[in-house]
């Protein structure tokens, strides 16, 4: 996981509360997304950046948001955290959209109580 | 929706067999493909990737791509204990700022 972070590692919060989860990156890649990974269900993805203040949604955004103010930052926000919100969170970077694949950080496990 | 599709599992083989990894995808226009390795309670690490039809071979992984059939596998050849993890096959999608959709995985188990 050298040059990708994940910050905290796991998190333990209650329903209705905002929760904000830090991916940051020393690569200087221009792409970054955030997955959640649930039993049966696979690496799923939230919401993904092509760049600075550039973002979008992915397949399972409800209830999420993101920004990212500079390169190596993107930040996860949960509004209001519901228990099926409960999962282990995946941050990954790419220098290209296409051909290199991605590297994923440690990810964040989070439970909702 | 596009969909990424592995063979049930879980996949047990005993050790120096040839494990044999499959997975299908939806999207006709995909071009990269992918196949992560994943220890449990560990992050997907890449561990091959294929562009092109045929075989792609490294140490003893091989990727194989059919784009007609809208296939690709990894063989594991001699199989460790080490091997013992869940394989995530990743296509990327069509399309400006395309990103991976994964399958969701097969779990391997080589036994000693």
């Amino acid at each position: 996981d050298a040059g990708i972070t994940q910050s905290p590692r796991h998190k333990v919060t209650e329903t209705g509360t905002p929760v904000t989860l830090r991916c940051h990156q020393t690569e200087n890649h221009r792409y970054m997304y955030w997955y959640r990974q649930d039993p049966g269900h696979g690496l799923r993805l939230i919401h993904y950046s092509y760049g600075v203040k550039d973002t979008d949604k992915g397949e399972v955004s409800d209830g999420y948001s993101v920004s990212r103010s500079k390169t190596e930052d993107f930040l996860l926000t949960l509004e209001s955290a519901t228990s099926s919100q409960t999962s282990v969170y995946f941050c990954a970077i790419s220098e290209s959209y296409n051909n290199y694949g991605y590297t994923f950080g440690s990810g964040t496990r989070l439970t909702v109580v | 929706q596009k969909e990424v599709e592995q063979n049930s599992g879980p996949l047990s083989v005993p050790e120096g067999a040839i494990a044999s990894l499959n997975c299908t995808y939806s999207d006709r226009g995909s071009q990269s493909f992918f196949w992560y390795r994943q220890y449990s309670g560990k992050s997907p690490e890449l561990i091959m990737s294929i562009y092109s039809n045929g075989d792609k071979e490294d140490g003893r992984f091989t990727a194989q791509l059919n784009k007609a059939s809208q296939y690709v596998s990894l063989l594991i050849r001699d199989s460790q204990p080490s091997d013992s993890a869940t394989y995530l096959c990743a296509v990327t999608d069509t399309g400006a700022n395309s990103k991976l959709t994964f399958g969701k995985g097969i779990t391997l188990s080589v036994r000693p």
